[in-house]
């Protein structure tokens, strides 16, 4: 059975800090991995998506990197602001058009 | 353009009745999913569907769900007899062609309560 972890499960930082969340999976078959945000009573919005021949994506502050031979993935979110809390999920898209998530990390920037 | 959506955006039923959840993808994606988001379980799959190739009901977790998706863009998910092990949030997503690695985009959701 595929899982994926994300730890921590929640991080509370200032406002201004580089952070890292972290997303780890055990099977290494994988087609692509995506990193969403999830703001409370709403649905997922899309942040990156990395396919399995990349290594790194980056959007503005933010930026994922992949590692299929240690089956990582980190988000790494530069100069964090107030705006950036929210709980980040990863999905691994694996061979099957499904994806599997991990619970999430629950970010809190503080002002 | 439009993303997905989906209604209604909460229900609330009594235990043994029957619900229907709809999505309505991004036009123009051919491939849609049904996922279910409850408290310490994370985000689940429940079933895909793409183009006019038999849907991947694999997630489903009892014969009470089902799922249709008419003309190729609208979905229904329906649940019979509701149990409050029910209760979650249910998230539609839809992607260009279901091809594994294309990126899926997520509508808001249906948050199902079952009295």
């Amino acid at each position: 059975k595929q899982e994926v972890t994300q730890i921590p499960a929640a991080l509370s930082v200032p406002e201004g800090e580089n952070l890292v969340l972290n997303c780890s999976f055990t099977d290494s078959a994988i087609y692509n991995l995506q990193w969403f945000r999830q703001d409370p009573g709403k649905g997922l919005t899309s942040l990156l998506l990395i396919q399995s021949s990349q290594r790194e994506q980056t959007s503005g502050r933010l930026n994922a990197s992949l590692d299929k031979s240690s089956g990582r993935s980190t988000l790494y979110i530069a100069a964090s602001q107030p705006g950036d809390s929210a709980t980040y999920l990863c999905g691994k898209g694996g061979g099957s058009e499904k994806l599997v998530f991990g619970k999430g990390t629950k970010l809190t920037v503080n002002p | 353009g439009a993303g997905v959506s989906q209604s209604p955006s909460n229900k609330v039923t009594e235990k043994g009745k029957d619900v229907e959840l709809r999505c309505d993808p991004i036009s123009g994606h051919t491939a849609l999913y049904w996922y279910r988001q409850s408290l310490g379980q994370g985000l689940e799959f429940l079933i895909y569907f793409q183009g006019n190739s038999a849907p991947d009901k694999s997630g489903l977790p009892s014969d009470r769900f089902s799922a249709e998706r008419t003309g190729g863009s609208v979905s229904t998910l329906t649940i019979q007899r509701t149990q409050q092990e029910d209760s979650a949030v249910y998230l539609c997503a839809s992607s260009l062609d279901g091809r594994a690695g294309n990126e899926q985009f997520f509508g808001p959701g249906t948050r199902l309560t079952v009295l």
